[in-house]
């Protein structure tokens, strides 16, 4: 069955400093995307970054990047820089159709990031 | 486009009152979503419609849960009677198939006592 593996409850890391956060998956689709959100103390859902199956290069956007392992079935978040401001949840996420033949959006546990000065 | 709309932002009701939330979609998305995030249970996708049509309604928890899109700007999630274990927020989402992700609105916080 269609599964997003977050192991990572919390991660914290200095402030300038890269910071990985960790997503794995698991699906018998061959066409399927990957994607990250960040839900703030505010409680919004914020998409940051996308990565097809089929994309050979991995996705990048401003100081998001996605470590794309396709064979290991992992889509980990890299931020670089860290700013304050990226303390929140994040959420790594799967589109699929699973077999039922639409596309749908399932949610890994999430894990809470604390950026220190 | 002023994104994803849900209403209302916060509810409190008593436990055995009916519930209506409610979400306008983003114009031209074809896949509207509605999730609920708890603690305990993180986000769950409870029913998604395509087109209109509801799609799976697995996520579903009981019969006191229902959702209905009459048409393509406008989409109700109803429980009835609510109980305090419904206690959530509920997150209403639309898309169309490609690379931009899912958009999400602003959640409506539903207490149950």
């Amino acid at each position: 069955a269609q599964k997003i593996t977050q192991t990572q409850p919390g991660m914290f890391v200095q402030e300038k400093e890269a910071v990985t956060l960790d997503c794995t998956y698991d699906t018998s689709d061959q066409s399927y995307g990957l994607f990250w959100y960040k839900q703030p103390s505010s409680g919004e859902m914020i998409f940051l970054i996308y990565q097809g199956s089929y994309d050979e290069q991995n996705a990048t956007e401003g100081r998001y990047s996605l470590n794309f392992q396709k064979a290991r079935k992992s889509a980990n978040l890299v931020i670089s820089a860290s700013q304050l401001g990226d303390s929140a949840m994040y959420f790594c996420a799967m589109r699929g159709s699973f077999g039922g033949g639409y596309n749908k959006l399932i949610f890994g546990a999430g894990t809470r990031l604390a950026v220190h000065p | 486009d002023a994104g994803v709309i849900q209403s209302p932002r916060h509810e409190v009701t008593e436990m055995g009152q009916e519930v209506t939330l409610r979400c306008k979609p983003i114009s031209g998305h074809d896949y509207l979503f509605w999730y609920r995030q708890t603690m305990m249970r993180g986000l769950e996708l409870l029913i998604y419609f395509n087109n209109n049509v509801p799609i799976d309604d697995s996520g579903m928890p009981e019969d006191r849960f229902s959702a209905k899109m009459p048409n393509a700007s406008f989409s109700t999630l109803k429980i009835q009677p609510s109980e305090p274990r419904d206690s959530a927020v509920y997150f209403c989402a639309s898309s169309l198939y490609g690379r931009d992700g899912y958009t999400f609105g602003s959640g409506t916080r539903l207490t149950v006592v």
